[in-house]
């Protein structure tokens, strides 16, 4: 019930194109939703978050949907560029815990 | 402001030993938490530490334990090192106990276990 499932594993977009990430979960307890951008030799830092009390939360080219309903929520990112060539995870946390629940990542390559 | 910064960045050791890893949080943040990223998969929780006390630990075994000084740094501590134990630890830092904020995050020592 504490996991996070995330897809897909990996992405190809050409630049200019929308990227698309999601991720799925269990545990209704739930309402904190991250999404983290890690580059290669690097740690990761966080991107965008949203609550579930929002069904949407945009920042710049970067998009979080979120389905209560279905336990769901994605990531878009807009206008993909080459620089967006990352790894990305989604996470989620439980009200007063202390873990960040992390999906298995989305390598996301941008072609120029 | 200076970031979350880990040591060593890389390691190797055999099956069997002992290995100490240590973090230096954020400016300002009193919170510690580890997490153990192996390759191709999201990081995993290992434990958090605050005020100097383990403060919620993930589905890892006694032989992962860790420390955290009054300055707020932490050494996380590996015995008996397995083969699985091969991975990337990350050290993050937050400004509050369990507070739902940003976690920042170093980037990270890269054990291998031969």
């Amino acid at each position: 019930q504490q996991q996070v499932k995330q897809s897909p594993q990996s992405l190809i977009v050409q630049k200019g194109g929308i990227s698309i990430i999601n991720c799925a979960y269990e545990n209704t307890a739930f309402d904190y939703f991250p999404w983290y951008q890690q580059f290669p030799g690097k740690g990761p830092a966080l991107l965008i978050a949203i609550r579930p009390d929002v069904s949407e939360k945009k920042e710049g080219r970067f998009t979080i949907s979120f389905n209560k309903s279905a336990k769901q929520f994605s990531l878009h990112i807009m206008d993909s560029q080459p620089g967006d060539s990352a790894t990305y995870f989604c996470a989620a946390r439980s009200q007063g815990a202390q873990k960040l629940v992390f999906g298995q990542g989305t390598r996301l390559t941008i072609n120029p | 402001e200076t970031g979350v910064t880990q040591s060593p960045t890389h390691l190797i050791k055999t099956r069997g030993q002992q290995v100490t890893l240590r973090c230096s949080s954020q400016s300002g943040h009193n919170t510690v938490s580890w997490y153990q990223q192996a390759l191709g998969q999201g990081p995993q929780f290992i434990f958090q530490y605050y005020r100097e006390e383990e403060n919620g630990r993930g589905n890892f075994p006694p032989r992962f334990s860790g420390l955290q000084f009054p300055n707020y740094s932490s050494e996380l501590n590996v015995n008996a090192l397995e083969l699985d134990d091969s991975a990337l630890y990350l050290c993050a830092s937050s400004p509050g106990q369990g507070s739902i904020g940003e976690l920042f995050f170093g980037e990270g020592s890269r054990l291998t276990v031969l």
